[in-house]
């Protein structure tokens, strides 16, 4: 059974940093794409990075670019979100999820962390 | 960046009724839709893929259709268990990017 746990998340003032993590068992981790996604509170989800199997590519969106760094150790099965710079707009609920056949759909969802950002 | 934009926000749809919710991209995204499920307090559950593809264990009463820039998501005789929030979400592009979702709720 697949499954993606994170952990890491609390409460943090702005201009503070996080690092989520989120274990994933089940699959061979080494050869997914995965996923970073996020949902404001009582919001829609937004896309926030994307990291290859070998992490020889990444992607962020704009609003998260030069800010927060996604890695993964493969041999521990494990991903990361570094997120640096935080602001009160970052306060969200952060999935860990795993890509669907390298193609950018999403078909593996952890429960999510919440991180709030608030002085 | 493609904007998705749904239709309707919410949709009140009765038990065994079907629903249709639509899905615009601002530009073409081929084939690479997906279409998502949320349950209050649940994270997402990927349903289809590829415009039209169910993804497993996905019953047979949810259908994609479309190509391009419209989209549609039905469901064919909505049960209890349907009542949730749907969003779309293009990965033709980077930024992979979400609709805004739709509510289907009780009527």
């Amino acid at each position: 059974e697949v499954q993606l746990v994170e952990s890491g998340g609390g409460l943090v003032q702005p201009g503070g940093s996080l690092r989520l993590s989120c274990a994933a068992s089940g699959f061979t981790f080494s050869t997914y794409w995965m996923h970073w996604v996020r949902q404001a509170p009582g919001k829609g989800l937004v896309w926030v990075s994307h990291i290859s199997s070998d992490d020889s590519n990444t992607y962020y969106a704009d609003s998260v670019k030069g800010r927060f760094t996604i890695s993964r150790e493969n041999a521990k099965n494990t991903l990361y979100l570094q997120m640096n710079s935080l602001r009160d707009e970052d306060t969200a609920v952060y999935y860990c999820v795993r890509d669907h056949g390298y193609t950018g759909s999403l078909d593996y969802w952890g429960q999510g962390t919440l991180v709030t950002v608030s002085s | 960046e493609i904007v998705m934009t749904q239709s309707p926000g919410t949709l009140s749809v009765s038990p065994g009724e079907r629903a249709t919710l639509s899905c615009r991209a601002s530009q073409s995204v081929s084939s690479n839709l997906a279409w998502y499920q949320q349950k209050p307090g649940q994270a997402p559950r990927l349903l289809i893929y590829g415009v039209s593809t169910r993804a497993t264990g996905i019953p047979d009463r949810f259908s994609g259709s479309g190509s391009g820039t419209e989209f549609t998501l039905t469901i064919s005789s909505l049960q209890s268990e349907d009542f949730a929030v749907y969003y779309c979400q293009q990965y033709n592009n980077w930024p992979k990017t979400f609709g805004q979702g739709t509510k289907v709720e009780i009527k």
